[in-house]
């Protein structure tokens, strides 16, 4: 079983629609990252959560983590084709020993098709 | 500016051939990981190295061996590739980072190569 869960696996939506992706631990995170991928590249870092309640925002792309710091959701403002794309978190879990050796464990990805 | 390269984009390989994946960065990151891509399941680590000549099992090691001979480059060795290792790989790299005062930026963030998609036939 995943230890990131994302949801949902894919999303389709019409240009200028708002949309939310989700993103659940079953243990309190030290750190979620998102990143957004173009077909067949390397990922490109969109923001990064560390504290509980935190929200940032960039453009037309907010992240939020909870209080509890296990959930967080990606949401686009009035969607555009240039969205388009794979959508991944990752999450630094510390392991049972309180450490994580900057690893990140990620998400199963979230495609996203935007039409306009 | 931050770069990480691979040596190939596109590779197709024989089962039983011995496949070598480079990653190259130029950011004196001490932590290198590899990853694999396929549809429905993410990424997946297979292995990391936080120091030259040093190597952690990720979570899917099997099949794989890795080499960090210098601390900008990281290796990915598939001894005998097989089918089942067709999919793209990708190589990151972060920082090791101090939770003191000083910062080299966000903590842990990992900048990623632009992929390797390995066809074994």
């Amino acid at each position: 079983s995943q230890e990131l869960e994302q949801s949902p696996q894919s999303l389709i939506v019409q240009e200028g629609k708002n949309l939310t992706i989700n993103c659940t631990s079953s243990k309190t995170l030290y750190g979620l990252y998102w990143y957004k991928q173009k077909y067949g590249e390397g990922l490109i870092f969109l923001m990064m959560l560390q504290k509980g309640g935190e929200e940032k925002s960039h453009e037309k792309i907010t992240a939020k983590l909870d209080e509890k710091k296990q959930q967080s959701s990606l949401h686009i403002t009035a969607s555009q084709p240039s969205h388009a794309g794979i959508y991944l978190c990752g999450a630094e879990i510390p392991n049972a020993g309180g450490t994580s050796y900057g690893k990140l464990t990620f998400g199963q990805g979230t495609i996203l098709t935007v039409h306009p | 500016d931050v770069k990480v390269t691979q040596s190939s984009r596109y590779l197709v390989k024989r089962t039983g051939e011995k496949v070598f994946l480079e990653c190259v960065q130029d950011m004196d990151h001490e932590n290198m990981f590899w990853y694999r891509q396929d549809p429905g399941l993410g990424l997946r680590l297979i292995y990391f190295s936080y120091d030259v000549k040093m190597k952690e099992k990720g979570d899917i090691p099997e099949g794989y061996s890795v080499s960090r001979e210098k601390k900008e480059r990281f290796s990915l060795i598939l001894e005998s590739a097989s089918t089942n290792q067709t999919s793209m790989y990708l190589c990151a790299s972060s920082f090791l980072w101090d939770r003191g005062p000083r910062s080299r930026g966000n903590p842990y963030e990992q900048y990623f190569g632009p992929g390797t998609r390995l066809t074994v036939t």
